[in-house]
């Protein structure tokens, strides 16, 4: 059990287009949701909480109208970067919450 | 500002050795402790939590937690080549209902054949 799905698994666009990502808890429901983003051989920095029915709540310094956080049902969260732009490339990883955090497999962002 | 404090490694043991990696955490009033497992290029996989002080075993995974030294520890026997990853001892916050996470830098383990 326990089953966080992600898609894309990758994902290459230009700049200043906007790529939407997808996160889904496949075998349980999840309140909340969170979203992680790693640079490489760096630490998972969290980006924001994301609670099914309300605002997400942003970290410190992350950009709430850059990185759009819908989290419209109980099994499904999206993270939309907006007008990405090359520095936004990273890995992408999101987590659903049961007694502690599961994580998806993440998204490997490519701004070109 | 709640921290969790592991040593970065690399940790470097041969196959078929014990493994030890440590965890301390700031926050006393933390009640559970989450190991997590990170390959190179893949996200985190939980592999053991812990809630009360002493030890508790799964297969070759032996999670110890000491509350009062404010110290958890993941000890890896009969290591293995596929053992080598980054180890992330987490910490959720204690109080409130956010449920974060704080994550230590995590230790690098390279199990050597």
């Amino acid at each position: 059990g326990a089953v966080v799905s992600q898609h894309p698994s990758r994902v290459i666009c230009k700049s200043g287009t906007s790529v939407k990502i997808e996160c889904r808890s496949l075998d349980f429901q999840a309140t909340t949701m969170f979203w992680y983003r790693q640079f490489p051989k760096k630490s998972l920095m969290l980006m924001a909480t994301s609670n099914e029915g309300s605002k997400a709540t942003y970290e410190q310094g992350v950009e709430k109208d850059k990185f759009l956080i819908n989290h419209a049902s109980l099994t499904l969260s999206t993270l939309t970067v907006t007008s990405a732009h090359p520095e936004d490339s990273s890995f992408y990883i999101c987590s659903a919450q049961r007694e502690t955090q599961y994580f998806g497999p993440g998204t490997r962002l490519l701004v070109l | 500002q709640k921290e969790v404090e592991q040593n970065s490694g690399p940790l470097s043991v041969p196959e078929g050795a014990i493994a030890s990696l440590n965890c301390t955490y700031s926050d006393r009033g933390s009640q559970s402790f989450f190991w997590y497992r990170q390959y190179s290029g893949k996200s985190p996989e939980l592999i053991m939590f812990i809630y009360s002080n002493g030890d508790k075993e799964d297969g070759r995974f032996t999670a110890q937690l000491n509350k009062a030294s404010q110290y958890v520890s993941l000890l890896i026997r009969d290591s293995q080549p596929s053992d080598s990853a980054t180890y992330l001892c987490a910490v959720p916050n204690s109080g409130g209902s956010n449920y974060k996470l704080t994550f230590g830098k995590g230790t690098l383990l390279t199990v050597n054949p």
